[in-house]
Protein backbone atom coordinates (compact mmCIF):
# COMPACT_ATOMS: atom_id res chain seq x y z
CA UNK A 1 0.00 0.00 0.00
CA UNK A 2 1.55 3.53 -1.18
CA UNK A 3 2.28 5.65 2.00
CA UNK A 4 3.09 9.43 1.52
CA UNK A 5 5.11 11.05 4.03
CA UNK A 6 6.25 14.77 4.81
CA UNK A 7 8.48 15.89 6.91
CA UNK A 8 8.93 17.84 9.28
CA UNK A 9 5.06 18.64 9.43
CA UNK A 10 6.07 22.79 10.54
CA UNK A 11 8.53 24.60 9.57
CA UNK A 12 9.29 28.25 10.59
CA UNK A 13 12.08 30.25 8.86
CA UNK A 14 12.06 34.20 8.53
CA UNK A 15 11.66 36.40 5.18
CA UNK A 16 13.58 35.53 1.99
CA UNK A 17 15.31 32.03 2.99
CA UNK A 18 15.36 29.31 0.00
CA UNK A 19 13.68 26.76 1.39
CA UNK A 20 13.16 23.29 1.02
CA UNK A 21 10.10 20.81 1.27
CA UNK A 22 10.16 17.12 1.54
CA UNK A 23 7.78 14.41 0.55
CA UNK A 24 8.81 10.47 0.48
CA UNK A 25 6.59 7.84 -1.00
CA UNK A 26 7.15 4.05 -0.08
CA UNK A 27 5.83 2.36 -3.45
CA UNK A 28 8.32 3.98 -6.73
CA UNK A 29 5.87 2.74 -9.48
CA UNK A 30 3.63 6.01 -9.66
CA UNK A 31 2.23 7.97 -12.44
CA UNK A 32 3.18 11.48 -11.36
CA UNK A 33 3.56 13.56 -8.20
CA UNK A 34 2.02 16.48 -7.37
CA UNK A 35 2.64 19.78 -4.79
CA UNK A 36 -0.35 21.92 -3.67
CA UNK A 37 -0.91 24.33 -1.51
CA UNK A 38 -3.24 24.89 0.92
CA UNK A 39 -4.39 28.20 2.90
CA UNK A 40 -6.71 27.86 6.02
CA UNK A 41 -9.93 27.69 5.21
CA UNK A 42 -9.72 27.06 2.02
CA UNK A 43 -9.19 24.16 -1.06
CA UNK A 44 -5.88 22.71 -2.27
CA UNK A 45 -4.56 25.00 -5.28
CA UNK A 46 -2.41 22.62 -7.66
CA UNK A 47 1.28 24.05 -7.95
CA UNK A 48 3.32 21.65 -10.12
CA UNK A 49 2.24 18.06 -11.72
CA UNK A 50 5.58 16.06 -12.56
CA UNK A 51 4.94 13.38 -14.61
CA UNK A 52 7.42 9.88 -14.01
CA UNK A 53 9.04 10.52 -17.04
CA UNK A 54 10.23 14.02 -15.83
CA UNK A 55 12.87 15.16 -13.55
CA UNK A 56 12.06 18.25 -12.72
CA UNK A 57 9.04 21.35 -13.15
CA UNK A 58 9.45 24.94 -12.18
CA UNK A 59 6.69 27.60 -11.90
CA UNK A 60 8.12 30.93 -10.78
CA UNK A 61 10.18 30.82 -7.53
CA UNK A 62 8.87 26.87 -7.23
CA UNK A 63 10.96 24.06 -8.43
CA UNK A 64 9.83 20.81 -7.84
CA UNK A 65 12.08 18.00 -8.38
CA UNK A 66 11.39 13.83 -8.80
CA UNK A 67 13.69 10.97 -7.57
CA UNK A 68 11.17 7.91 -8.43
CA UNK A 69 13.73 5.22 -8.03
CA UNK A 70 14.51 6.62 -4.26
CA UNK A 71 11.14 7.49 -3.56
CA UNK A 72 11.45 10.95 -2.93
CA UNK A 73 9.93 14.62 -4.13
CA UNK A 74 11.37 17.99 -2.89
CA UNK A 75 10.14 21.53 -3.46
CA UNK A 76 12.37 24.08 -3.99
CA UNK A 77 10.92 27.61 -2.41
CA UNK A 78 13.43 31.02 -3.58
CA UNK A 79 13.60 33.50 -1.44
CA UNK A 80 10.70 33.35 0.56
CA UNK A 81 8.19 35.60 1.38
CA UNK A 82 5.06 36.14 3.99
CA UNK A 83 2.83 35.53 1.54
CA UNK A 84 4.45 31.40 0.76
CA UNK A 85 2.96 30.80 4.66
CA UNK A 86 0.55 27.97 3.86
CA UNK A 87 0.30 24.25 3.95
CA UNK A 88 2.02 22.21 1.48
CA UNK A 89 0.64 19.23 0.27
CA UNK A 90 2.23 16.50 -1.72
CA UNK A 91 0.24 13.01 -3.66
CA UNK A 92 1.26 10.67 -5.64
CA UNK A 93 -0.99 8.87 -8.65
CA UNK A 94 -0.02 5.30 -8.40
CA UNK A 95 0.44 3.53 -11.77
CA UNK A 96 -1.99 0.79 -13.10
CA UNK A 97 -5.09 2.78 -14.29
CA UNK A 98 -5.62 4.34 -10.96
CA UNK A 99 -7.72 7.68 -10.62
CA UNK A 100 -6.87 8.21 -6.76
CA UNK A 101 -4.02 9.92 -5.12
CA UNK A 102 -2.60 9.47 -2.06
CA UNK A 103 -1.85 12.39 -0.14
CA UNK A 104 0.14 13.18 2.48
CA UNK A 105 -0.66 14.91 5.53
CA UNK A 106 1.67 18.23 4.96
CA UNK A 107 3.52 20.89 6.35
CA UNK A 108 2.54 24.09 7.39
CA UNK A 109 5.34 26.75 6.60
CA UNK A 110 5.28 30.54 8.48
CA UNK A 111 7.23 32.92 6.87
CA UNK A 112 8.11 35.38 9.51
CA UNK A 113 8.47 39.22 7.64
CA UNK B 1 -11.41 28.12 -6.06
CA UNK B 2 -12.49 29.12 -9.06
CA UNK B 3 -14.18 26.29 -11.74
CA UNK B 4 -15.35 24.49 -8.85
CA UNK B 5 -18.49 25.18 -5.97
CA UNK B 6 -19.77 23.78 -3.17
CA UNK B 7 -22.63 24.25 -0.85
CA UNK B 8 -23.02 24.64 1.51
CA UNK B 9 -19.93 25.95 3.45
CA UNK B 10 -21.10 25.23 6.93
CA UNK B 11 -23.70 23.00 8.31
CA UNK B 12 -24.56 21.53 11.69
CA UNK B 13 -26.29 18.20 11.66
CA UNK B 14 -27.71 16.07 14.51
CA UNK B 15 -26.92 12.37 14.60
CA UNK B 16 -29.64 10.79 12.21
CA UNK B 17 -29.97 13.35 10.15
CA UNK B 18 -29.58 13.81 6.36
CA UNK B 19 -28.60 16.07 4.13
CA UNK B 20 -26.86 16.50 0.66
CA UNK B 21 -23.75 18.35 -0.49
CA UNK B 22 -23.74 20.22 -3.92
CA UNK B 23 -20.29 20.20 -6.35
CA UNK B 24 -20.81 22.19 -9.63
CA UNK B 25 -18.08 22.92 -12.11
CA UNK B 26 -17.68 25.08 -15.18
CA UNK B 27 -14.47 23.70 -16.61
CA UNK B 28 -16.27 21.07 -18.62
CA UNK B 29 -14.16 18.42 -16.70
CA UNK B 30 -14.66 14.14 -16.71
CA UNK B 31 -13.81 13.25 -13.67
CA UNK B 32 -14.64 14.27 -10.19
CA UNK B 33 -13.94 13.19 -6.54
CA UNK B 34 -14.93 13.51 -3.07
CA UNK B 35 -12.59 13.76 -0.49
CA UNK B 36 -12.66 14.24 3.41
CA UNK B 37 -10.10 15.92 5.38
CA UNK B 38 -9.48 15.08 9.20
CA UNK B 39 -6.76 16.46 11.56
CA UNK B 40 -3.92 14.04 11.35
CA UNK B 41 -5.57 11.84 8.84
CA UNK B 42 -5.05 13.65 5.84
CA UNK B 43 -7.02 13.71 2.53
CA UNK B 44 -8.93 10.59 1.68
CA UNK B 45 -11.25 9.95 -0.86
CA UNK B 46 -14.70 9.21 -0.09
CA UNK B 47 -16.40 8.43 -4.07
CA UNK B 48 -14.96 9.53 -7.47
CA UNK B 49 -16.46 9.56 -10.97
CA UNK B 50 -14.74 9.49 -13.74
CA UNK B 51 -17.27 10.40 -16.55
CA UNK B 52 -21.02 11.26 -16.43
CA UNK B 53 -22.92 8.62 -14.99
CA UNK B 54 -20.38 6.47 -13.39
CA UNK B 55 -19.38 6.12 -9.65
CA UNK B 56 -16.42 4.58 -8.15
CA UNK B 57 -15.78 3.78 -4.21
CA UNK B 58 -12.90 5.09 -2.64
CA UNK B 59 -11.17 4.58 0.30
CA UNK B 60 -13.59 5.75 3.16
CA UNK B 61 -17.06 5.05 1.16
CA UNK B 62 -19.06 3.82 4.23
CA UNK B 63 -22.02 5.91 4.95
CA UNK B 64 -22.18 8.21 1.98
CA UNK B 65 -23.77 7.57 -1.60
CA UNK B 66 -23.35 9.64 -4.49
CA UNK B 67 -24.78 10.78 -7.45
CA UNK B 68 -23.50 12.17 -11.08
CA UNK B 69 -26.24 14.23 -12.29
CA UNK B 70 -24.79 15.65 -15.16
CA UNK B 71 -21.23 16.50 -16.30
CA UNK B 72 -21.18 19.65 -14.30
CA UNK B 73 -22.47 18.20 -10.93
CA UNK B 74 -21.65 15.55 -8.63
CA UNK B 75 -23.08 15.36 -5.22
CA UNK B 76 -22.34 13.52 -1.66
CA UNK B 77 -25.13 12.47 0.72
CA UNK B 78 -25.08 11.34 4.23
CA UNK B 79 -28.53 9.22 4.71
CA UNK B 80 -28.07 9.14 8.66
CA UNK B 81 -25.13 11.48 10.04
CA UNK B 82 -22.81 10.21 12.74
CA UNK B 83 -20.25 12.32 14.85
CA UNK B 84 -17.73 9.96 12.88
CA UNK B 85 -18.68 12.26 9.87
CA UNK B 86 -17.73 15.36 11.08
CA UNK B 87 -15.12 16.89 8.74
CA UNK B 88 -14.50 19.30 6.33
CA UNK B 89 -16.04 17.86 3.04
CA UNK B 90 -13.79 18.87 -0.23
CA UNK B 91 -14.77 19.01 -4.28
CA UNK B 92 -11.93 17.97 -6.75
CA UNK B 93 -12.39 18.14 -10.18
CA UNK B 94 -9.77 16.48 -12.88
CA UNK B 95 -9.37 16.93 -17.11
CA UNK B 96 -8.97 13.52 -17.38
CA UNK B 97 -9.07 10.64 -20.08
CA UNK B 98 -9.29 6.95 -20.00
CA UNK B 99 -5.62 6.27 -19.55
CA UNK B 100 -4.31 9.86 -19.15
CA UNK B 101 -3.55 10.51 -15.75
CA UNK B 102 -1.70 13.80 -15.98
CA UNK B 103 -3.86 15.97 -15.33
CA UNK B 104 -3.81 18.21 -11.63
CA UNK B 105 -6.37 18.29 -9.34
CA UNK B 106 -8.68 21.56 -8.75
CA UNK B 107 -10.13 21.77 -5.45
CA UNK B 108 -13.32 23.57 -4.30
CA UNK B 109 -13.48 25.44 -1.05
CA UNK B 110 -14.91 22.71 1.38
CA UNK B 111 -17.83 22.30 3.50
CA UNK B 112 -17.12 22.08 6.86
CA UNK B 113 -19.75 20.12 8.35
CA UNK B 114 -20.21 19.16 12.21
CA UNK B 115 -22.36 16.48 13.55
CA UNK B 116 -23.55 16.49 16.92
Amino acid sequence: KQEVTQIPAALSVPEGENLVLNCSFTDSAIYNLQWFRQDPGKGLTSLLLIQSSQREQTSGRLNASLDKSSGRSTLYIAASQPGDSATYLCAVNNQGGSEKLVFGKGMKLTVNP
Amino acid sequence: NAGVTQTPKFQVLKTGQSMTLQCAQDMNHNSMYWYRQDPGMGLRLIYYSASEGTTDKGEVPNGYNVSRLNKREFSLRLESAAPSQTSVYFCAIKRANRGNYNSPLHFGNGTRLTVT
